[in-house]
């Protein structure tokens, strides 16, 4: 049930660009993206809710192939309060109403 | 915004006995939580779902009467980890939501550690 996310680390320089794929084998009803920091609860950056749907905010957005039932984090520009873990939360259809992290991804910025 | 008190945010105990901990929806009416656990550089496994008023559903390989979940009400939860043993030490954390759209809103998480 766990969605695979991908890459499983990533370490980037300031400024740079970083996409971070979520992979369901089953039908998904919606996708999260959660950021981790060490020792701390994840704190919710969006959620998506239709296929095709591509939301943001700041520099931050993700996309949802409902079809392919995979989602993507993009991250431009990106700064050092980016480094953490990132997962995706998923809901998917007709399992009741389990919600499922990503295996995550960890993201590190570096100066 | 929506927020989830989780006390206590650490614990220590012998092995053999029990440990609860709470979850508490502040501000929203947490119709649903989800109990996870977390080891080191893991991701958050789901350990149960409950509804309130509901029985809790687990997940496969969690034994439910090892790890007790009551949500007696919509803004409480509890996990009760009973007859403790080192293997059990982990981070737990509750998730809940109350259908706003807004995600799902985490606790701050539980530091147990079975000695």
């Amino acid at each position: 049930q766990q969605p695979v996310q991908s890459p499983q680390a990533v370490i980037l320089r300031e400024g740079e660009d970083a996409v971070i794929n979520c992979s369901s084998s089953k039908a998904l009803y919606s996708v999260h993206w959660y950021r981790q920091k060490h020792g701390e609860a994840p704190v919710f950056l969006m959620i998506l809710l239709k296929g095709g749907e591509q939301k943001g905010h700041e520099k931050i957005s993700a996309s949802f192939n409902e079809k392919k039932q995979q989602s993507s984090l993009y991250l431009t520009a990106s700064q050092l309060s980016y480094s953490g873990t990132y997962f995706c939360g998923t809901e998917m259809v007709n399992t009741g109403n389990q919600f499922y992290f990503g295996t995550g991804t960890s993201l590190t910025v570096i100066p | 915004g929506a927020v989830v008190s989780q006390h206590p945010s650490r614990v220590i105990c012998k092995s053999g006995t029990s440990v609860k901990i709470e979850c508490r929806s502040l501000d929203f009416q947490a119709t649903t939580m989800f109990w996870y656990r977390q080891f080191p550089k893991k991701s958050l496994m789901l350990m149960a779902t409950s509804n309130e008023g509901s029985k809790a559903t687990y997940e496969q390989g969690v034994e439910k009467d090892k790890f007790l979940i009551n949500h007696a009400s919509l803004t409480l939860s509890t996990l009760t980890v009973t007859s403790a043993h080192p293997e059990d030490s982990s981070f737990y954390i509750c998730s809940g939501t109350g259908r706003t759209n807004y995600g799902y809103t985490f606790g701050s998480g539980t530091r147990l550690t079975v000695v």
